[in-house]
């Protein structure tokens, strides 16, 4: 089956800085990346995500950048705030029969925004 | 709409013991999963369904059940509960399609001791 790994575990950057979380892929069939924001006690909650035929996609401070040769994507996070301190998830999707999607998660990347 | 609802928020169940934990949706979306998450991990499926009648195994479905007998309902059975089960479970929907996104439901945060 199809494994991500995702670095670092763990990233700490000061008020204003930049974030950027990566995540690799094994399967070329993932065709679907979605990011997703959990913080502490709730639900994944999606952030961003692109699609294969893209190779990035942005939205106000977030940016997804995908690599499809390399079988890897980025999230970009610009001007980070405090309130951006969560854990962050990528994803990779693969498509089977009856147009379902199995997703498979990275491990996580716990964000700590510092003012 | 309601979106994905889970009960119980909160579980605690003795080594051995059996649960359902109760997951629907109000979006008549076909496919549904169950994911748990253990601490400081990503999430792992479970099982998932494509449709009423219609589920299959996912990454770690050892200790576990499912049914859905319904669009709505997609109960996960848990079997002699194992301290290996301690997690939180999320239930999530999607509608197929051309849509790619889950919805998540709030999760239910079980401890076995």
């Amino acid at each position: 089956g199809e494994n991500v790994e995702q670095h670092p575990s763990t990233l700490s950057v000061q008020e204003g800085d930049s974030a950027v979380i990566k995540c690799t892929y094994s399967d070329s069939a993932s065709n679907y990346f979605p990011w997703y924001k959990q913080e502490l006690g709730k639900r994944p909650q999606l952030i961003i995500d692109i699609r294969s035929n893209v190779g990035e996609k942005k939205d106000q401070r977030i940016a997804v950048t995908l690599n499809k040769t390399a079988k890897h994507f980025s999230l970009h996070i610009t001007e980070t705030q405090p309130e951006d301190s969560a854990v962050y998830f990528c994803a990779a999707s693969i498509r089977f029969g009856y147009n379902f999607n199995k997703f498979y998660f990275g491990s996580g990347t716990k964000l700590n925004v510092k003012p | 709409n309601a979106g994905v609802t889970q009960t119980p928020k909160f579980r605690i169940l003795k080594i051995g013991q059996s649960m359902t934990l109760q997951c629907a949706q109000d979006m008549n979306h076909n496919y549904m999963y169950w994911y748990r998450q253990d601490p400081g991990m990503g999430l792992k499926l479970i099982y998932y369904s494509v449709g009423a009648g219609i589920t299959d195994k996912g990454e770690v479905p050892n200790g576990y059940n499912v049914s859905r007998s319904t669009t709505e309902d997609f109960p996960l059975r848990l079997e002699l509960a194992a301290p290996s089960q301690t997690s939180v479970y999320f239930c999530a929907s999607n509608p197929g399609q051309a849509s790619y996104e889950q919805y998540f439901g709030p999760g239910t945060r079980l401890t076995v001791t």
